[in-house]
Parts: structure tokens; sequence; C-alpha cells
């Protein structure tokens, strides 16, 4: 069965501060590995990363994952306050279309 | 619509009644999916669709859970007797093809939370 755990399960900062999301997974037939964050009710895609060591950049926000190690990071620097949400790891394996998520990080950034 | 729609926003309903959920994909998506996020836990898949056949239905979990689609386009999820874990929120997805990979991702709406009293 396919297992993704991430770490930490919650995350409380100051506005400034650089964070590092974690995310590992026991999959068969890894295909991608996919970072959501989710504010109220609808997680919102970040990134997919299929290829190891690759980073994946978008503003302040970047992953990169490990495919050898099995585990990807997300990185948020100069958190802001609206970058306070749940951020949730998801891998496809075997069945392309199935995501497994993990139980995701709960980031607050304070003012 | 511009993005997966779903109704009810939220939904209280009795103990041993049934519920039915609604999902719109976005326009053209062929792919749909129903996943379940239950407090404390990440999402867990139910069901896809492709088109209006269901290939998987493997996480389903009980026969008391089922779910259609029709036109391609619109999906029901039907909860029969329901019970006081099936509170949750019910999410819906949709993507262009079924499988994801690179320019192909899945889109979530807003979800249904159902509470079960």
């Amino acid at each position: 069965e396919d297992k993704v755990v991430q770490s930490p399960l919650s995350l409380v900062v100051h506005e400034g501060d650089t964070v590092t999301l974690n995310c590992s997974y026991e999959v068969t037939n890894f295909r991608s590995l996919l970072w959501y964050k989710q504010e109220k009710k609808a997680p919102t895609f970040l990134f997919m990363l299929t290829s190891s060591g690759i980073e994946k950049k978008s503003g302040r926000l970047s992953s990169i994952l490990d495919k050898k190690e099995l585990f990807s990071i997300l990185n948020i620097t100069a958190t802001q306050t609206g970058d306070s949400a749940v951020y949730l790891c998801a891998v496809t394996g075997g069945s392309n279309y199935k995501l497994t998520f993990g139980k995701g990080t709960l980031l607050t950034v304070n003012p | 619509g511009a993005g997966v729609s779903q109704s009810p926003s939220n939904k209280v309903t009795e103990k041993g009644k049934d519920v039915e959920l609604r999902c719109d994909p976005i326009s053209g998506h062929t792919a749909l999916y129903w996943y379940r996020q239950s407090l404390g836990q990440g999402l867990e898949f139910l069901i896809y669709f492709q088109g209006n056949s269901a290939p998987d239905k493997s996480g389903l979990p009980s026969d008391r859970f089922s779910a259609e689609r029709t036109g391609g386009s619109v999906s029901t999820l039907t909860i029969q007797r329901t019970q006081q874990e099936d509170s949750a929120v019910y999410l819906c997805a949709s993507s262009l093809a079924g499988g994801l990979g690179s320019g192909n991702t899945i889109y979530f709406g807003e979800g249904s939370w159902l509470t079960v009293v």
C-alpha cells in the first residue's frame, strides 16, 4: 500500500522566516509527487515533480525531489501571513490517476 | 464553469438518512474524482470516472456509497443510511484526461462538508 508521511504536522513561524516542509513516501512504481496548498476547503496545485534533483520554483516557493532517498521538500522563503495554510503532499504510483495524500503540514505565519 | 463546482457546500443530516452530493467539473475535463477528508486526516481516494464509466471505485468505503456520472459531466455521490463516521468533507476534482503527468493535473472543488448527527 502506498504511503506518504509529512513532517512536521504543524509549524508556527513569524513573517519573514524561511520554512522547510518534508514529505517522505513509499510507493509502488512511482510516477510523480505533487504539492498542494489548502487554505479553506479546495486544495490548490503548487508543483508536480517527476525527476530527481530538478528544482521547481514559483516565486518564494520551491520544491525538489530525491527519488533515491524517497522524499521531497517544499521551501517557502520570506514567509507572509497569506502563506498560512495546510500544505499537502501526494504521490501517484501504479495507478497514474490516483493520488495518495499525506496528512499535511499546518503552517501558521504570525505577523 | 471556471472551476469545479460542488453542492451543497454544507449539509447536516440525521443518522440513517440518505444524502446526495453533486459535482460539476471543469468544462471539457473527461476525468472526475471523488475524495474524502476526515478531520485530521489526509485526503482519501474514493472513486475515479473516465467519461461516464468508473474504472476504479476501490476507495468507496462500503456499499452504502455509490456514485454516478452522466453526460460525461455532472457526478453525484450518494450515501445511503448515513452514519456518524461518514462526517467529512467530500471533495470532487477533475482533470483534462485520466493520466496525471506533465501538463495534466487535477483541480479540486471547494468540497461539501457533511455532518451526520
